[in-house]
This record gives C-alpha cells, structure tokens and sequence, in this order.
C-alpha cells in the first residue's frame, strides 16, 4: 500500500494555464507538506497544513494555493504557470506539525512549463 | 530560520566507510535529519538526533553537537546503491529546513 501518493507523476503544460497536483496519505497523519525541488536539487518547504491551520512559506509566490479537502488530502492548485515553476513538487505528511517527527514524502510530480 | 550547510560533493570507495558532515545555523531547534534521496526518487528517513551524540543504526550512524550547530551521517561498508544524495535537516520554529544536499558518488 503507497503510504503517500501524488497525481500525475508527470505534468507538462504550458505557461499561463492553470494546473492541480493532488496528494493523498493513508497514514492517519494529522499534517502534510508540499516542498518543491529544483533543478540543483534544492529541497524548499512551501506549505504546511494541520487540522485546517495553513503555515505558508512567505518565498511563494500566491499563484500557488493548497486546496484540503480531508485530512487525507492535500491538493497544490497553481494559476498562471511560469517557465520558473518547472521542478519536482513533493508531497509529505507527519503524524503531527512538530518539527521533530519524521515526513513521508510522496514519489513526486515532475512539472514541466513550456 | 536556519542556515543549513553541507558539501556539494563527495566521492568514496565500495565497501569504504564515508563521513557526511552538516553544519547548522537554527532558531527553536528541534532536532536534526538525515534523508536520503535517490535520483528521480523521493527522499527517505534515515535518522534523527536530537540529543548530544551517536545514533547507530546498522551501517549508518547520525552524530549531533548542539554546542557545536554540527552533525555528520557516517556510513560503513558503503555499497553501490548506496550512490544518492544525502539530505541534512533541521528541525526549528519553522518546520523543516533542508541542506542543499550531498550527492554521493560510490566507485567499484
């Protein structure tokens, strides 16, 4: 059973459209992640969301929206894609939001703007 | 927030012992990680300290001097799928923030 799981593992648009990346944990974790990974690999927290409490990563530009439907659920709704959204967007969630438990990350969605 | 810093690169042998070091900067610090992240993969937990000293789990052990903001990921009889790269991560007042990594590259 995937722990953590993201749709669509691929996603190639183009810039301007607006695009959904979802995520679902079967964990019963109470907190869930989105991070986005660039090029160099860089690992950079966007969004952290717990019991509808929303931590946001003042860097992120407000194209970007987390969408929860349910606990399980993470959603990450981007508007007006830009050549520079292109990387690997990974989803993880934690049993709660401290800092100290361990995330499960998701397989990644690689984004491609063209 | 957190200054995270590692090095970019490191090469070692088949069934060498390899060390990691990590040097941190942190407000409210929580803890330190290590993932470690195949390529085209996502990153997987290996260890957690919070407390002074070593955490040893099978070929991997994780050290932490919070005196020093300093941790290191030592590996032994390093294999070739042990070739990824290697995350370092504090945990503070903000969450979680992540080294830019340490790419590792084992030779036969």
């Amino acid at each position: 059973d995937t722990a953590v799981s993201q749709t669509p593992k691929y996603l190639v648009t183009q810039m301007g459209n607006d695009k959904s990346i979802k995520c679902e944990q079967n964990l019963g974790h109470d907190t869930m992640y989105w991070y986005k990974q660039d090029s160099k690999k860089f690992l950079k927290i966007m969004f952290s969301y717990n019991n509808k409490e929303l931590i946001i990563n003042e860097t992120v530009p407000n194209r970007f929206s987390p969408k929860s439907p349910d606990k399980a659920h993470l959603n990450l709704h981007i508007n007006s894609l830009e050549l520079g959204d292109s990387a690997v967007y990974f989803c993880a969630s934690s049993p709660t939001s401290g800092s100290y438990n361990e995330q499960f990350f998701g397989p990644g969605t690689r984004l491609t703007v063209l | 927030g957190q200054n995270i810093d590692q090095p970019t690169e490191m090469t070692a042998t088949e069934g060498a012992i390899v060390q990691i070091n990590c040097t941190y900067q942190t407000s409210g610090f929580n803890g330190l990680f290590w993932y470690q992240q195949h390529a085209g993969e996502a990153p997987t937990f290996l260890s957690y300290n919070v407390l002074d000293g070593l955490e040893e789990k099978g070929r991997f052990s994780s050290f932490l001097s919070r005196s020093k903001g300093y941790s290191y990921l030592l590996l032994k009889e390093l294999q070739m799928k042990d070739s990824a790269s290697y995350l370092c991560a504090g945990g503070g007042a903000d969450g979680l923030t992540f080294g830019k990594g340490t790419h590792l590259i084992i030779q036969p």
